[in-house]
């Protein structure tokens, strides 16, 4: 089965913190996610890679970046934190390709709170 | 169809009963849409997905309807049962260029709809 593994399931950080949340995947998927979750809003885009070393932003990318260093590990990184990025953060895989369905694969989600 | 602001759809139905859960999307140039189930305090699952050239697709107990004309999705569950009761969410892919070519993008998701099941 496909595993997506988020590092931290819950996190508190205090305003300005940095704060890394790690994502490492096992099926060798080009594509990678982060997306950020907040009720009545859904799920929205934050950045994407579909290749190591590579990242387009998002609809929301402000506040945030990120590192594909390997293809199996995608990071986002709060450089300073605030209270309006408490949310659940999602991270997911996916195929590139011709044939591949474009299906994301999830991970169980990280929540931070920013106090 | 999807809300705005904080207060999602809701569906309550009987254990048994068919369940119908709608979404509408935005861009007429996506090519590829998928259903996903999110039950509390775990990431969104797969269901069920359908290609632009197609108007319905059946799985096991779900059926998906998309109405390309009005931009209209729709998730059919057959005989709902306790165990489908979690927020479902509709995504639409929009064919990004760098990505492969032709190949899948990125998804969008709509805001989802709270499905509870009752025994």
């Amino acid at each position: 089965d496909v595993k997506v593994t988020q590092s931290s399931r819950y996190l508190v950080k205090r305003t300005g913190e940095k704060v890394f949340l790690e994502c490492v995947q096992d099926m060798d998927h080009e594509n990678m996610f982060w997306y950020r979750q907040d009720p009545g809003l859904g799920l929205r885009l934050i950045y994407f890679s579909y290749d190591v070393k590579m990242k387009e932003k998002g609809d929301i990318p402000e506040g945030y970046s990120v590192s594909r260093e390997k293809k199996e590990r995608f990071s986002l990184i709060l450089e300073s934190a605030s209270t309006n990025q408490t949310s659940m953060y999602l991270c997911a895989s996916s195929l590139l390709g011709q044939g591949s369905t474009g299906e994301l694969f999830f991970g169980e989600g990280s929540r931070l709170t920013v106090l | 169809g999807e809300s705005v602001g904080l207060h999602l759809p809701t569906l309550s139905v009987q254990e048994g009963d068919n369940s119908i859960i709608n979404c509408a999307y935005s861009n007429s140039a996506s090519d590829y849409f998928i259903w996903y189930k999110q039950e509390s305090g775990k990431g969104p699952q797969f269901i069920i997905d359908i290609r632009s050239n197609m108007d319905k697709r059946q799985g096991q107990r779900v059926t998906v309807l998309l109405n390309k004309t009005v931009k209209h999705l729709s998730l059919q569950i057959a005989a709902t049962q306790p165990g489908d009761s979690a927020v479902y969410f509709c995504a639409e892919n929009k064919p990004h260029p760098n990505a492969g070519g032709t190949s899948y993008g990125k998804l969008t998701f709509g805001q989802g709809t709270i499905l509870t099941v009752h025994p």
